[in-house]
């Protein structure tokens, strides 16, 4: 079975550009979620999906971050405008059962730097 | 809410030896824990979880951990390393409910000496 997809792998881009993140789950999974991962530290909850609804986005900076699951499959985060503390890996994960406590099945990330 | 602590941000050890990384929790309900692996320039990887019933999880690449509520740990061993083990390790906690979340620590890099 396929993994969890995530374009691109790197973005370099520089402060108060706009950047957009894709994540395509495995197929099936109910549940998305974005991670933030900056250097150093543990993955940090950015918002969690269950098929097209917003279940979590209470850490989400809702003034620069958006994220959208349209049709419950795909997915986008994006960023606008960034700031240079949002150079971090984005990770995207799925599960396919409601909750936190079904194994969750992780992208490679997305490393972004910000100039 | 629940928390989780990680002792020790880098962990060596000598190939073949024991491999320890230790993991205590807070939680004011039995959490579900978890050790996931972060190998460089790629997503995490599930190791283990305990969820309910034996207390002593055993997960994969011979890793395995033991819930003891006593001491609120969650403590990673493997018998004897290999080079192959290094990478980041990553412990977890959530609460089950529909709308829980999982809380990670802040991670243990191990490195293995030849």
């Amino acid at each position: 079975e396929a993994g969890v997809a995530q374009s691109p792998r790197y973005k370099i881009i520089e402060k108060r550009q706009s950047v957009a993140f894709w994540c395509n789950p495995i197929s099936g999974h109910a549940t998305l979620y974005w991670y933030q991962q900056i250097l150093g530290q543990g993955p940090k909850l950015l918002i969690q999906f269950q098929n097209n609804g917003v279940v979590d986005d209470s850490q989400l900076p809702k003034d620069r971050f958006s994220a959208e699951r349209l049709k419950g499959v795909d997915s986008t985060l994006k960023i606008q405008p960034a700031k240079l503390e949002d150079s971090a890996v984005y990770l995207c994960a799925s599960s396919s059962l409601v909750g936190g406590t079904d194994t969750q099945y992780f992208g490679p990330g997305t490393r972004l730097t910000v100039l | 809410a629940q928390s989780v602590t990680q002792l020790g941000s880098h962990v060596s050890v000598s190939e073949g030896a024991l491999v320890l990384l230790r993991c205590n929790y807070s939680s004011s309900v039995p959490p579900y824990l978890f050790w996931y692996v972060q190998y460089p320039n790629q997503g995490l990887q599930l190791l283990l979880k305990y969820t309910t019933g034996a207390t002593l999880v055993k997960g994969i690449n011979g890793f395995e951990a033991e819930f003891k509520k006593s001491e609120t740990s969650f403590h990673l061993t493997k018998p004897s390393a290999h080079m192959s083990d290094a990478a980041e390790y990553f412990c977890a906690v959530t609460l089950y409910s529909s709308a829980s979340k999982i809380i990670f620590g802040s991670g243990t890099r191990l490195s293995i000496r030849p």
